[in-house]
């Protein structure tokens, strides 16, 4: 069965200090990975996509990466602006359809 | 207008009523998708319009019914719907449906049944 876990699933961190949220998914013959962030009240923004393991992709204090079986989301001196809901997804194995997360909920005090 | 645009923002409606919610999308994109986003969920998908046709419906019973008129437009008409109907709704779209392609989406329409 085709699936992807987030964890953590919430987050709280101070400003300045970096961490990883993490993505693994179980889809065989991977086509794509999508990060996406989402806010209260707002429908997900996209972020990035990596289709193959070893690529990294930017996005000012966001770094994703990917591996064979699973991505990161690094953030590095976060900011209160860079809390919300992050969501990754990978198309199903049939092609059809993708496949979300349940998110991690990120919250960075000043 | 730019994006992916979905009005109303916010419904209510009774069990009884029938309602519609739209979806436009100004990225001259040609696959259009329908989700249910609930609380502790992963979003759903639903329904999925590629050039006009339906392609995917995911089992989505029959008291939400999808029309897609044009590449740009995209409904989803809601009748005697229940509780457990609750949710926020999300449009999508992206080139041509290929699963491949990143989904760009509006800002949802959050949905209250009485």
């Amino acid at each position: 069965e085709d699936q992807v876990t987030q964890s953590p699933e919430a987050l709280r961190l101070q400003e300045g200090e970096s961490s990883s949220l993490n993505c693994s998914y179980t889809v065989s013959g991977l086509r794509g990975l999508f990060w996406y962030r989402q806010d209260p009240g707002k429908g997900p923004e996209f972020l990035f996509t990596l289709y193959s393991a070893g690529e990294e992709k930017e996005k000012e204090r966001l770094k994703a990466t990917l591996t064979k079986k699973e991505s990161f989301l690094h953030i590095t001196a976060p900011k209160p602006e860079d809390s919300a809901t992050y969501l990754c997804a990978v198309p199903s194995q049939a092609g059809t359809a993708l496949i979300f997360g349940k998110g991690t909920t990120l919250s960075v005090s000043s | 207008e730019t994006g992916v645009t979905q009005t109303p923002r916010h419904l209510v409606m009774g069990m009884t009523n029938k309602k519609s919610l739209k979806c436009e999308q100004h990225l001259g994109h040609n696959a259009m998708y329908w989700y249910k986003q609930s609380a502790k969920k992963p979003l759903e998908l639903m329904f999925v319009y590629n050039f006009k046709e339906q392609t995917e419906n995911n089992s989505v019973p029959s008291r939400f019914s999808p029309e897609c008129p044009n590449s740009s437009h995209l409904f989803l008409h809601l009748h005697t719907l229940q509780p457990e109907d609750s949710a926020l709704y999300l449009c999508a779209s992206s080139q041509d449906g290929q699963t491949n392609q990143p989904q760009h989406f509006g800002d949802g329409t959050r949905l209250s049944i009485l």
